[in-house]
């Protein structure tokens, strides 16, 4: 598997404080995700990025912002949280974009109370 | 909404019976790709399909690609334990955004 750690694992906390979510990966893979899975819905994309600086958001991205200083890190960010953002959230990152195969992180669950 | 659909979300086999899980796209794929999430873990690749009408075998698993790059199966032939968990479409809609389907959980009964 490809080197990618996410950090907090586990986090509770509550509404209106923020949280940040770090995905830190080894592999020197251009394409980081973001996604968030709550029963019935999978695995929707929050946000993503494409390299260094350069992020676009994904399909529930209200809430959320992301940012990505160094090609290793990528960072999520509820700014204000919500009991709608408790969920389990995944990174994962592609060294090929759409050509390629997506490596997942061990996953971070927030809860918010 | 959900651009990426999968049927049925859940599924419970005798073990040795065959498993189907089925996903559709509302647009076009260049590509779509399948993951397993094993019960507490994270997903993870199993397979690529790139042309149209492709058809591409893993031991007991089948996956199939359909003619207009819409629609995708994967087809599970008798089942064991050890493929419990839930299965996984995805995409590329725009870009190189991954759209993943809903998912199918799969429950295999000893």
């Amino acid at each position: 598997d490809a080197g990618i750690t996410q950090s907090p694992r586990h986090k509770v906390t509550e509404t209106g404080t923020p949280v940040t979510l770090r995905c830190h990966q080894t592999e020197n893979h251009r394409y980081m995700y973001w996604y968030r899975q709550d029963p019935g819905h999978g695995l929707r994309l929050i946000h993503y990025s494409y390299g260094v600086k350069d992020t676009d958001k994904g399909e529930v991205s209200d809430g959320y912002s992301v940012s990505r200083s160094k090609t290793e890190d990528f960072l999520l960010t509820l700014e204000s949280a919500t009991s709608s953002q408790t969920s389990v959230y995944f990174c994962a990152t592609s060294g090929t974009g759409d050509t390629g195969e997506l490596f997942f992180g061990e996953g971070s669950r927030l809860t918010v109370l | 909404g959900q651009q990426v659909m999968q049927i049925p979300q859940y599924q419970h086999v005798q073990e040795g019976e065959d498993f189907t899980t089925y996903c559709n796209s509302s647009t076009t794929l260049s590509n779509i790709q399948w993951y397993k999430q094993r019960p507490g873990g994270h997903p993870v690749f199993l397979i690529q399909l790139v042309k149209s009408g492709e058809v591409k075998k893993q031991k007991r698993l089948t996956f199939q690609f359909g003619e207009a790059k819409k629609n995708s199966s994967l087809h599970i032939t008798a089942t064991q334990t050890t493929d419990v968990g839930t299965y996984f479409c995805a995409g590329p809609l725009t870009g190189n955004q991954f759209y993943f389907g809903t998912g199918t959980s799969l429950t295999v009964i000893p």
